[in-house]
C-alpha cells in the first residue's frame, strides 16, 4: 500500500538553527500538507500546497517557515531560525483522491526537538 | 473557539464493549471526517460522511451526522485492545482541514 514517507524521524537542533523536514508524498497525489502536534495537544494545521504554490496557511506559518516541492517527489518544510516553541511532531500529509482536504494520508512524523 | 470538539476527552472500556465518541462543530460543513492516531504515530483516515448523509458504516465503525445539531458520533462496536488510540473529528474551515482535540480511547483486554 502506498504511504507518505518522512525523514528524519527525529531531529535535534539548537535554537536559531535552520532545519529542513522532508517528505515524500504518495506519487499520484496533488495536494500536500504540513501539520504539527505539540506533545499532548491537538494536531494543528500549518500549510497546504497545490500546483506548486501555497493554498492556505495558518497564523503559525509565519516568515520563519517555508515549503518547497523541489522536484516531482519531495515536499519540504523549512524553519529558518528555530525557537524553543517549535519543538513538536511535524506531520506531512497528501491527498489526491478527488477533492482537497478529504481522506488525507499522513506520514509517521518528524519529532523536532529545539534545545 | 474550536471548530470540532470531541466528547468525552477520554474513554476507558473493556474489550468487547462498544465505544461512542461525539464531535460538535460550529459552522456549516460539506463533510466531516474521523481519523485515528496511535500513540506517537501519524493519523489514519477512518471514514468521511457528507452533509447529505445521516449515517455511514465501515466494518465495525458507524458514523452519524446531525447537521441540525452540528454534531457527529463515531461508534466502534465490539471493541478490541488494538482499537486503543486517539480519535479525532475533522472539518474544513476556511479552506483548511481542522482537527478537534480528540478522544483518547483505552480498551482493556
Amino acid at each position: 500500500e502506498p504511504e507518505v514517507t518522512q525523514t528524519p524521524s527525529h531531529q535535534v537542533t539548537q535554537m536559531g538553527q535552520e532545519v529542513i523536514l522532508r517528505c515524500v508524498p504518495i506519487s499520484n497525489h496533488l495536494y500536500f500538507y504540513w501539520y504539527r502536534q505539540i506533545l499532548g495537544q491537538k494536531v494543528e494545521f500549518l500549510v497546504s500546497f497545490y500546483n506548486n504554490e501555497i493554498s492556505e496557511k495558518s497564523e503559525i506559518f509565519d516568515d520563519q517557515f517555508s515549503v518547497e516541492r523541489p522536484d516531482g517527489s519531495n515536499f519540504t518544510l523549512k524553519i529558518r531560525s528555530t525557537k524553543l516553541e517549535d519543538s513538536a511532531m511535524y506531520f506531512c500529509a497528501s491527498t489526491g483522491d478527488g477533492e482537497p482536504n478529504e481522506k488525507l494520508f499522513f506520514g509517521s512524523g518528524t519529532q523536532l526537538s529545539v534545545l | 473557539s474550536q471548530q470540532g470538539e470531541e466528547d468525552p476527552q477520554a474513554l476507558s472500556i473493556q474489550e468487547g464493549e462498544n465505544a461512542t465518541m461525539n464531535c460538535s462543530y460550529k459552522t456549516s460543513i460539506n463533510n466531516l471526517q474521523w481519523y485515528r492516531q496511535n500513540s506517537g504515530r501519524g493519523l489514519v483516515h477512518l471514514i468521511l460522511i457528507r452533509s447529505n448523509e445521516r449515517e455511514k458504516h465501515s466494518g465495525r465503525l458507524r458514523v452519524t451526522l446531525d447537521t441540525s445539531k452540528k454534531s457527529s458520533s463515531l461508534l466502534i462496536t465490539a471493541s478490541r485492545a488494538a482499537d486503543t488510540a486517539s480519535y479525532f473529528c475533522a472539518t474544513v474551515l476556511r479552506g483548511k482541514l481542522i482537527f478537534g482535540q480528540g478522544t483518547e480511547l483505552s480498551v482493556k483486554p
